[in-house]
């Protein structure tokens, strides 16, 4: 199993782009979850999904969208980039009976100048 | 919302002692607990859980303890070893839908 794979690795933008980052789970996992990491921060919740077609706002959800049309994955936009956006993207499975068991990517590096 | 803070952003032990991690957090609500590890230039790893109804929960060579009186938790490790060297995280939970991490606490380990 490849777990929890994100594309891409790496990516940089100017103001006002934007860009999608793709999420993919081998798991059959219910939950899926996208944090940011900022340096000296512990891990903030964007937007959260508990199973296929559904979505929900996490801790800081402003200036990003999401849709899990497809229960193996989920999609991250960001429709008008801002240098406060730049940060590590993280995106996280888990199952449903123990959502709280993340499993994590790698991660994607966003740099917006 | 919940405030996650760790104790220490840095703990230094010597390779074979014993480590101790801390975590506190502000919601008298919150239901779970979670430690994870972030090894540089990886995603977090989750390493054990507790709920609220348990005060003590053990795994290999990692224990978790939960003072609900005063809002604390820690991860202790035994006979810590160069693997054990990362970032360590607290996340809590009042739901299981959304989850808020600590600032982490990087531990080295000197062999």
């Amino acid at each position: 199993n490849a777990g929890v794979t994100q594309t891409p690795k790496f990516r940089v933008l100017k103001t006002g782009q934007s860009m999608t980052l793709l999420c993919a789970q081998d798991m059959n996992h219910e939950y899926m979850y996208w944090y940011r990491q900022d340096p000296g921060m512990g891990l903030r919740l964007i937007h959260y999904s508990v199973g296929e077609g559904t979505t929900a706002k996490g801790e800081v959800p402003d200036g990003y969208n999401v849709s899990r049309l497809k229960k193996q994955n989920f999609l991250l936009g960001l429709e008008s980039a801002a240098p406060s956006q730049t940060s590590v993207y993280f995106c996280a499975s888990g199952p449903g009976g123990r959502p709280w068991e993340q499993y994590f990517g790698p991660g994607t590096r966003l740099t917006v100048t | 919302g919940e405030s996650v803070g760790l104790h220490l952003p840095t703990l230094s032990v010597q390779e074979g002692d014993n480590s101790i991690i801390n975590c506190a957090y502000s919601n008298s609500a919150s239901d779970y607990f979670i430690w994870y590890k972030q090894e540089s230039g990886k995603g977090p790893q989750f390493i054990i859980d507790i709920r609220s109804n348990m005060d003590k929960r053990q795994g290999q060579r990692v224990t978790v303890l939960l003072n609900k009186t005063v809002k604390h938790l820690s991860l202790q490790i035994a006979a810590t070893q160069p693997g054990d060297s990362a970032v360590y995280f607290c996340a809590v939970s009042d739901n299981f839908n959304k989850f808020y991490f600590g600032s982490g606490t990087k531990l080295n380990v000197k062999p």
